[in-house]
């Protein structure tokens, strides 16, 4: 099975700060790599895809890079609706493992 | 919107068994991979199972493997978790989640999940 391990596992931050997740495999999952957003009690949200591509409707603050074992996860400006916890999740390869989690909080 | 809602999760004694099930509405369920995601007290996100579009492949994680089964009824656009042998590590909330592709992918829907507790 693919490892997905996700740093920090939780990251402090202020409204504007440019935040950074990184998410590493245990073996190459090419781009196969999702990013999701989890608020406290709702269930998760789809912000990326195909490591880089944004889903239709997440603000553009958000970007996602990265390739082979290697991915990170950017917020440009946090806003306080940003405060949550984010995972990554693999996709290329049975069964399809989530990182973690990272808490992103004030 | 794609809609996905869970039903089925409740309070149920170890080694017992429970059927869950999510229904959708609004897209071709036929058309899409459906998956199984959990979420224990307190922990993170765990994929438990995928079932292809036409039902024909199931995939498990190696924590559920042999005791919980998934399928997928197409004419009534909804999927099931027969989850057997419960322990208290099965304990989490059920989401269902609409894959990306045919055969896998992404989750790009949902639901909001319904709860398992396993407990005498």
């Amino acid at each position: 099975d693919i490892q997905m391990t996700q740093s920090p596992s939780t990251l402090s931050a202020s409204v504007g700060d440019r935040v950074t997740v990184t998410c590493r495999a245990s073996q190459s999952i090419y781009n196969w790599l999702a990013w999701y957003v989890q608020k406290p009690g709702k269930a998760p949200k789809l912000l990326i895809f195909k490591a880089s591509n944004l889903e239709s409707g997440v603000p553009s603050r958000f970007s996602g890079s990265g390739s082979g074992t290697e991915f990170t996860l950017t917020i440009t400006s946090v806003q306080p609706d940003d405060f949550a916890t984010f995972y990554c999740q693999q996709y290329n390869s049975y069964p399809f493992t989530f990182g973690g989690g990272t808490k992103v909080e004030i | 919107d794609v809609q996905l809602v869970e039903s089925g999760g409740g309070l149920i004694q170890p080694g017992g068994s429970l059927r869950l099930s999510c229904a959708a509405s609004s897209v071709t369920f036929s058309g899409y991979a459906m998956s199984w995601v959990r979420q224990a007290p307190g922990k993170g996100l765990e994929w438990v199972s995928l079932v292809t579009d036409s039902g024909r492949s199931t995939y498990y994680a190696d924590s559920v493997k042999g005791r919980f089964t998934v399928s997928r009824d197409n004419t009534k656009s909804t999927l099931y978790l027969q989850m057997d042998s419960l322990t208290a590590d099965d304990t989490a909330i059920y989401y269902c989640a609409k894959a990306s592709g045919a055969y896998g992918g992404y989750n790009d829907f949902w639901g909001q999940g319904t709860p398992v507790t396993v407990s005498s």
